[in-house]
């Protein structure tokens, strides 16, 4: 079974632009989150999608948002990039079986400049 | 809301010898899980060992096994006949078993451990 996908690995953009990440589940797995990693604030819980619908959501701005796709596949979008929002993103999925643990994907490296 | 304590920064290990890496949280709750996830450079967070709170017996996987202390709300790992590739950024977290809490983790702020061959 093919893991958690994250496209692009890398990405550099510049203040003021936005940016979408995307992120395919493990196939048969409905539930997609979400985590920003920084060296100051380590990692933070953005939001989690479930069958289309945002289950939870972190304490980030709106600039952060988020969607799922009938087939699981997930984006996240942050409009008006900041310096602050350079981080790794990282994209976790599970089955619908609550004791079922999250997979992760490899991330995405965000630098903005 | 839960908070998840990692107390060490910093861990290191002699090739073939054990170590045990140190996680408190603090909840109201009394159903939730706990995971280790190992976080090599490669950047992927990979799950070590889980540990749901009802259990009352400690979990193993392999070389890694848990000390979960319920009531002192402590969940160590350790490490036995540790591996050079074991070397790698661990992390603490937890998920609680709260209907609306989803898949929500809560993560300490890691223990680098280094391995010394």
């Amino acid at each position: 079974k093919a893991g958690v996908t994250q496209t692009p690995r890398y990405l550099i953009k510049t203040r003021g632009q936005q940016v979408t990440l995307s992120c395919s589940p493990i196939s048969g797995h409905r539930s997609v989150s979400w985590y920003q990693q920084t060296p100051g604030q380590g990692l933070q819980f953005l939001f989690e999608y479930f069958s289309e619908t945002q289950r939870n959501k972190g304490n980030f701005p709106g600039r952060f948002s988020g969607r799922q796709f009938s087939n699981s596949r997930s984006e996240m979008n942050v409009s008006t990039l900041e310096l602050g929002d350079s981080a790794l993103y990282l994209c976790a999925s599970s089955a619908r079986d609550r004791a079922s643990p999250l997979h992760f994907g490899n991330g995405t490296r965000l630098t903005v400049t | 809301a839960q908070t998840v304590t990692q107390s060490q920064p910093e861990m290191s290990v002699q090739e073939a010898e054990t170590v045990t890496l140190s996680c408190t949280y603090d909840t109201s709750e009394s159903d939730y899980y706990l995971f280790w996830y190992k976080q090599p450079p490669s950047r992927q967070m990979i799950l070590v060992i889980r540990q749901e709170a009802y259990k009352q017996q400690n979990a193993t996987e392999n070389r890694f096994s848990v000390n979960f202390q319920k009531a002192a709300k402590s969940f160590s790992l350790k490490i036995s006949d540790s591996q050079l590739g074991d070397a790698a950024m661990y992390f603490c977290a937890y998920r609680s078993d709260f209907h609306n809490a989803g898949n929500m983790l809560t993560f300490g702020g890691g223990t680098r451990l280094m391995v010394k061959p």
